[in-house]
């Protein structure tokens, strides 16, 4: 029962800038936007969060749109080792993850 | 600082037979998830406890439980073990159950079920 949309597979070249997108249109005034991502059988890695104003940090930036309705997280200059799959998260307090996006950054 | 443990690494089992997993959570969180990860599909949560109380529960039948221990760690426990429930657990730890704070994983324990 994820609340969000995503698609299904990105590929990206290397030192390019990763645009990953989210629709989350039921998005609910106190639930958080999360951007986590899965490389092979791992555990999950926290990317970033947000409520309503975008946020940048070491990792990545993610951009909200201003309804709330969408989202995007941005890899500025992705590398091999970005190739994983993100999982966009909305989130009050437990999290339910959809299928994500796999992302591959190729040479 | 060690971020948050989960044991075993990996499980075998046959049908019928119970499991359980550990996970001690990061220093200073109060709050652990549990969540099952089948091959090809995405982490589904199964339970969330805060201080503990249990505070979320997902869509797993009774066969599934947990508890959390008054230093924070916790336990999932499942019975009557299934084909269908051979999956990669993961454990998440936060400091507080609210939506602002980030959770954090371990490494996962994987289950197989003969």
């Amino acid at each position: 029962d994820a609340k969000t949309t995503q698609p299904p597979s990105m590929d990206c070249a290397e030192g390019r800038a990763a645009n990953l997108p989210c629709n989350h249109s039921t998005i609910s005034g106190n639930e958080y936007v999360y951007w986590y991502r899965q490389i092979h059988s791992q555990g999950p890695q926290y990317i970033i969060h947000g409520l309503k104003n975008n946020e940048t940090n070491e990792m990545a930036s993610l951009i909200i749109t201003e309804d709330r309705k969408s989202s995007t997280l941005i890899l500025p200059h992705a590398t091999l080792r970005d190739t994983a799959v993100y999982y966009c998260i909305v989130r009050v307090n437990d999290m339910r993850f959809g299928a994500g996006t796999r992302l591959t950054v190729k040479p | 600082d060690a971020g948050v443990t989960q044991s075993p690494t990996h499980l075998i089992k046959t049908r019928g037979q119970h499991v359980t997993l550990r996970c001690s959570p990061i220093s200073g969180h109060k709050s652990v998830s549990w969540y099952q990860q089948v091959l090809g599909q995405g982490p589904q949560f199964i339970f969330q406890y805060y201080e503990k109380e249990e505070r979320g529960r997902g869509n797993f039948p009774d066969r599934f439980s947990a508890r959390q221990f008054p230093n924070y760690s916790s336990e999932l426990n499942v019975n009557a073990l299934l084909l269908g429930d051979s999956a990669l657990y993961l454990c998440a730890s936060s400091y507080e159950v609210y939506g602002g704070y980030e959770q954090f994983f371990g490494p996962g324990t994987r289950l197989t079920v003969l």
